[in-house]
């Protein structure tokens, strides 16, 4: 059980289009769901978090106009990357967490490589 | 606020021998503490966690952390060490709220030697 996934697992854009990452909660419901960010080597860093239906909440220096989230349903959250840029290039990584007896537990999805020519 | 420091980028072990991966925490309020493993190009699978139950906690694939309150410390071991145990390791720590909010450490990368 509580298994996360993401779509796409990896995407190539040009300069200055938009890319939604979807991230899904597939057999729980998933009340908060959070947003990591990774670059190479290197740990991961909190985006945001999100309720749904209630705005994101973003961690200090996150773009909230550039990285747009929506967490529509128990079962559904989407990044949105606006007027992408290369230093946006990056390892996307949501996870999960659910109110209902799982201690505080994030579960993770497989991330997604997104890479800004 | 709530803080975790990995001691080691890079540990490296040979097949067969003690893993021991190191975690210090910092937090004002009662922890709980995680490990994560990253394989290249993967998200993160917990290892193991700590909710204030048992201070020795077991976890998956051979893997077990003991809580320290007195040290701040709950560091990874492994018995004997498997190449497939080459990956990058997390330590991570959350606060008993309803935030859920995860404050990683840095990340710990295990190489094993044949």
């Amino acid at each position: 059980g509580a298994v996360v996934s993401q779509h796409p697992s990896w995407v190539i854009c040009k300069s200055g289009t938009s890319v939604k990452i979807e991230c899904r909660s597939l057999d729980f419901q998933a009340t908060t769901m959070f947003w990591y960010r990774q670059f190479p080597k290197q740990s991961l860093m909190l985006m945001a978090t999100s309720n749904e239906g209630s705005k994101a909440t973003y961690e200090q220096g996150v773009e909230k106009d550039k990285f747009l989230i929506n967490h529509a349903s128990l079962t559904l959250s989407t990044l949105t990357v606006t007027s992408a840029h290369p230093e946006d290039s990056s390892f996307y990584i949501c996870s999960a967490s659910s109110d209902r007896g799982y201690y505080n537990e994030q579960f993770f999805g497989p991330g997604t490589r997104l890479t800004v020519l | 606020a709530q803080s975790v420091t990995q001691l080691g980028s890079h540990v490296s072990v040979s097949e067969g021998a003690l893993v021991l991966l190191r975690c210090n925490y910092s937090s004002s309020v009662p922890p709980y503490l995680f490990w994560y493993v990253q394989y290249p190009n993967q998200g993160l699978q917990l290892l193991l966690k700590y909710t204030s139950a048992a201070t020795l906690v077991k976890g998956i694939n051979g893997f077990e952390a003991e809580f320290k309150k007195s040290e701040t410390s709950f560091h990874l071991t492994k018995p004997s060490a498997h190449m497939s145990d080459a990956a990058e390791y997390f330590c991570a720590v959350s606060g008993m709220d309803s935030s859920y909010k995860l404050i990683f450490g840095s990340g710990t990368r295990l190489l094993v030697r044949p």
